[in-house]
């Protein structure tokens, strides 16, 4: 079953804006990752954070960390059309074991 | 980057027959691959874990004799879905982990089926 659930759902925002989506999770972790899923197409690694870990850069992305909420941010700034897709949180609770997906967040960003 | 590919991407089959979908990891080895099924809208659901070299573990639920798998080689596992029906009809799509970064997989692109 999946641990984790995504907000919002869905989120439209504009060229230039930026996109916040938050995941939450039941059980402690090892590490949580951020993927992003184009429609129809394979997902694609965005950002892993360990848990020892608050907060993560990696270009326009920015993800935060909270273990005491069980909780984690994904911001994207200056977002642009082509970061219209799905983007799924995905948690591990020991080092290698399996992954377990958030609902996802369909983001659409209008031009 | 780690790349692993699907063939095929999209395949549709009568009922009743059975289909083979192919993960490979290109340019690592994948000491362990990762099957999921992803419904509409839906996120992905796990469905068997393999191995190189030693027999898959599936999830609650998922009925490995409708869901073959085999993981060959180190940079191969198959997904047979036996006697396909139309509720088999789903986005499959497999991911690779290899033995330098152990904590990320590495996803292809998926294949649809879709059973006629």
């Amino acid at each position: 079953s999946q641990q984790g659930e995504e907000d919002p759902q869905a989120l439209s925002i504009q060229e230039g804006e930026n996109a916040t989506m938050n995941c939450s999770y039941k059980t402690s972790i090892n590490n949580l990752q951020w993927y992003r899923q184009n429609s129809g197409r394979g997902l694609v690694h965005l950002i892993l954070i360990r848990s020892n870990e608050r907060e993560k850069h990696s270009g326009r992305l920015r993800v935060t960390l909270d273990t005491s909420k069980k909780s984690s941010s994904l911001l994207i700034t200056a977002s642009r059309a082509a970061d219209t897709a799905s983007y799924f949180c995905a948690t591990d609770k020991t080092s290698g074991s399996r992954l377990t997906f958030g609902e996802g967040t369909q983001l659409t960003v209008n031009p | 980057g780690a790349v692993v590919s699907q063939h095929p991407s999209r395949v549709i089959c009568k009922s009743g027959t059975s289909v083979k979908i192919e993960c490979r990891s290109l340019d690592f080895q994948a000491t362990t691959m990762f099957w999921y099924r992803q419904f509409p809208k839906q996120s992905l659901m796990l469905m068997a874990t393999s191995n190189e070299g030693s027999k898959a573990t599936y999830e609650q639920g998922v009925e490995k004799d409708k869901f073959l798998i085999n993981h060959a080689s180190l940079t191969l596992s198959t997904l047979t879905v036996t006697s396909a029906h139309p509720e088999d009809s789903s986005f499959y799509i497999c991911s690779a982990r290899g033995t330098s970064v152990p904590d990320t997989q590495y996803f292809g692109p998926g294949t649809r089926l879709t059973v006629l």
